[in-house]
């Protein structure tokens, strides 16, 4: 069964970027969707975005603007970078792997991220 | 944005008892609706996937069903395990999340 295990700073100052790490163990990144997910108190579970092994990407709308995943193959680790962060961006980030599109199999256990000064 | 409306948002009902939770989407989702469950302090788990499909390793009292715009979740005896919040996700257009139902002991 595959792991997956988020790493990055637990704080970040309003305007920065945000860039979290996701490591993936017990299978291969080469294959399926790799998400990234948070969760807050005021929003609930938000979908950010995913990438496909091959390279293809897909983001929220709401957050296009502001997001870039990538992915390193050769370290089996997927990242999330979120710039112009606000008070607002303040939640439990999540990486996630699906089978299929838009589909969330298996989870990491979360990290918070706190936007603050 | 598909927007996904969940009901009860709260359900107390005591072990051994059938839990009946309900999502509705703003517009049709086909098939494509799936249901986890997250306890405190710990990420959601997947239990079922295009509305009918237990996911690897979920226990037969669950059970999805529905199609287009009303889906159900049932747990058809509840073990004292069970008791967590529920989300139903829909990935018929970009993901979206329901605002969930706690499941709570009497």
């Amino acid at each position: 069964q595959v792991q997956l295990q988020e790493s990055g700073p637990g704080l970040v100052k309003p305007s920065e970027t945000l860039s979290l790490t996701c490591t993936v163990s017990g299978g291969s990144i080469s294959s399926y969707y790799w998400s990234w997910i948070r969760q807050s108190p005021g929003k609930g579970l938000e979908w950010i975005g995913y990438i496909y092994y091959s390279g293809n990407t897909n983001y929220n709308p709401s957050l296009k603007s502001r997001v870039t995943i990538s992915v390193d193959t050769s370290k089996n680790q997927f990242s999330l970078k979120l710039n112009s962060v606000t008070a607002a961006d303040t939640a439990v980030y999540y990486c996630g792997v699906g089978y299929s599109y838009g589909q969330f199999d298996y989870w990491g256990q979360g990290t918070l991220v706190t936007v603050s000064s | 944005e598909i927007v996904l409306t969940q009901s009860p948002a709260n359900l107390s009902l005591s072990p051994g008892e059938r839990a009946t939770l309900s999502c509705r989407a703003s517009q049709s989702v086909s098939s494509y609706l799936a249901w986890y469950q997250q306890k405190p302090g710990q990420a959601p788990r997947l239990l079922i996937y295009d509305s009918s499909n237990r996911a690897t390793g979920i226990p037969a009292r669950f059970s999805g069903s529905g199609s287009g715009t009303d889906f159900t979740l049932t747990i058809s005896s509840l073990e004292p395990e069970d008791f967590a919040v529920y989300y139903c996700q829909q990935r018929s257009n970009w993901p979206t999340f329901g605002g969930g139902t706690k499941v709570e002991i009497k």
